[in-house]
């Protein structure tokens, strides 16, 4: 059974905090993928991967870093945590290559409070 | 660029009632086509998918075709139970890496015993 899975489900951190959300898949997935889901907004992408210690921003990158050491892991960096960075965050993977078909497998997500 | 629109919610339909939520997409390819469900408190499953026109997928009862000529994959079900509470969330993917990976704003159904 195909799993990825996130450090923690529920985190309270406050402003200025730094903090760290952890993402391992156990699929050999080249691509990973950090978003994050607000009420109205959907899923925005903030940070991918296409490989170890390569990385792409997304659309809503600001405020945040990641950092890909292998393949399997993938963090989600808040340097400093404010409390507009209040979310849901959800992982996701992907096996690479040219295929369309192939779908995105996502943690059970990590909901952030930082008051 | 490319881009999925949903029907605006929240449903909230009665036990056994017939249940259809609107999907269109826009995409200059010919993108796979998926359907995303959220239960609460979790993360994303996949619930079903297309890849090319007139597929049509299906998963727990859940159906939607792949309609190229109006560019949509309405997901449908038949009699909708308590337990399929959950927001729907609309994607295609044009790219095999998933980097153009487009979701839509997602669809919360709410269903009444």
């Amino acid at each position: 059974d195909v799993k990825v899975t996130q450090s923690s489900r529920y985190l309270v951190k406050r402003t200025g905090e730094k903090v760290f959300l952890e993402c391992v898949q156990d699929m050999d997935h080249e691509n990973m993928f950090w978003y994050r889901q607000d009420p109205g907004l959907g899923l925005r992408l903030i940070y991918f991967s296409y490989d170890v210690k390569m990385k792409e921003k997304g659309d809503i990158p600001e405020g945040y870093s990641v950092s890909r050491e292998k393949k399997e892991r993938f963090s989600l960096i808040l340097e400093s945590a404010s409390t507009n960075q209040t979310s849901m965050y959800l992982c996701a993977s992907i096996l690479g290559g040219q295929s369309s078909y192939n779908e995105q497998f996502f943690g059970p997500g990590t909901r952030l409070t930082v008051l | 660029g490319d881009s999925v629109t949903q029907m605006e919610g929240p449903v909230t339909l009665s036990e056994e009632a017939f249940l259809t939520i609107n999907c269109t997409y826009t995409a200059t390819g010919y993108p796979s086509l998926f359907w995303y469900v959220q239960y609460p408190g979790e993360g994303l499953q996949l619930l079903l998918k297309a890849t090319k026109a007139d597929d049509k997928g299906s998963n727990k009862g859940f159906e939607a075709t792949y309609r190229k000529e109006t560019t949509s994959f309405h997901l449908e079900k038949g009699s909708v139970q308590v337990s399929d509470s959950a927001v729907y969330f609309c994607a295609l993917s044009d790219d095999g890496g998933g980097q153009n990976f487009v979701f839509g704003p997602g669809t919360r159904l709410s269903v009444l015993p």
